[in-house]
């Protein structure tokens, strides 16, 4: 089974500077899709970011981007110019592209980050 | 406005008790979800509906059932076999992925069960 570790439980940011929210996943399979969720204090998830594994090219998404390194099974988000409505639970998850498992997503624990005026 | 509901916000259920916990979503997605959250922990799959009228057991089953009788709709109950059903429960929904090779999921704004 896939398993998920995002290493860093909390982390904090200075307003207007960039941080980098780790994540790394176990898989045997080749192909695959990561995600980035945003979970704020109201709780309601929202899909940051998403990367397939084919892809070479990090994805971005204005401010958001990641650092996808297949070998290595990373991939970090890094928020730049951080604003305080950046202050939430991150999660990052992992789906399969194969079969029945192709709708399960496996999430990790989560990173809570706060941002400082 | 397109998007999923979940009702009630929050919910309190004497032990004993079977609870339902209402989804909607007028997406036009096929396939719904239900995950439980718990503080410190990610979310973790209770069941999934790829179409009306199936659905299949995620990680921790146990203690839930669902029904899929119709596309929009997709509830859940909390029997008094849960053990512990004191959390935060989410539903979503994704379109399919032979459509949407991504297949992200969409999530609404929860229900926090608390037993009493």
């Amino acid at each position: 089974a896939q398993t998920v570790t995002q290493s860093q439980p909390e982390m904090s940011v200075q307003e207007a500077e960039t941080v980098t929210l780790s994540c790394t996943y176990d898989t045997s399979e080749s192909d695959y899709y990561l995600f980035w969720y945003k979970q704020p204090p109201s709780r309601q998830m929202i899909l940051v970011i998403r990367q397939e594994a084919y892809k070479q090219q990090n994805a971005t998404e204005n401010r958001f981007s990641v650092n996808f390194q297949k070998a290595a099974k990373s991939f970090s988000l890094k928020i730049s110019d951080s604003q305080l409505g950046d202050a939430a639970m991150y999660f990052c998850a992992y789906r399969t592209s194969f079969g029945a498992g192709s709708y399960q997503l496996t999430f990790g624990k989560g990173t809570k980050l706060s941002v400082i005026p | 406005d397109g998007g999923i509901t979940q009702s009630p916000k929050y919910l309190f259920r004497k032990e004993g008790q079977n609870v339902t916990l209402s989804c909607e979503q007028n997406l036009n997605h096929d396939a719904m979800y239900w995950y439980r959250q718990d503080p410190g922990q990610g979310l973790r799959l209770i069941y999934y509906s790829q179409i009306v009228n199936d659905f299949q057991k995620g990680d921790i089953a146990e203690g839930y059932s669902v029904s899929r009788e119709k596309k929009e709709s997709f509830p859940l109950t909390v029997t008094s076999a849960q053990k512990n059903p004191t959390a935060f429960y989410l539903c979503a929904s994704s379109i399919s992925d032979r459509i949407n090779a991504y297949n992200e999921q969409f999530f609404g704004p929860g229900t926090r069960l608390t037993v009493l």
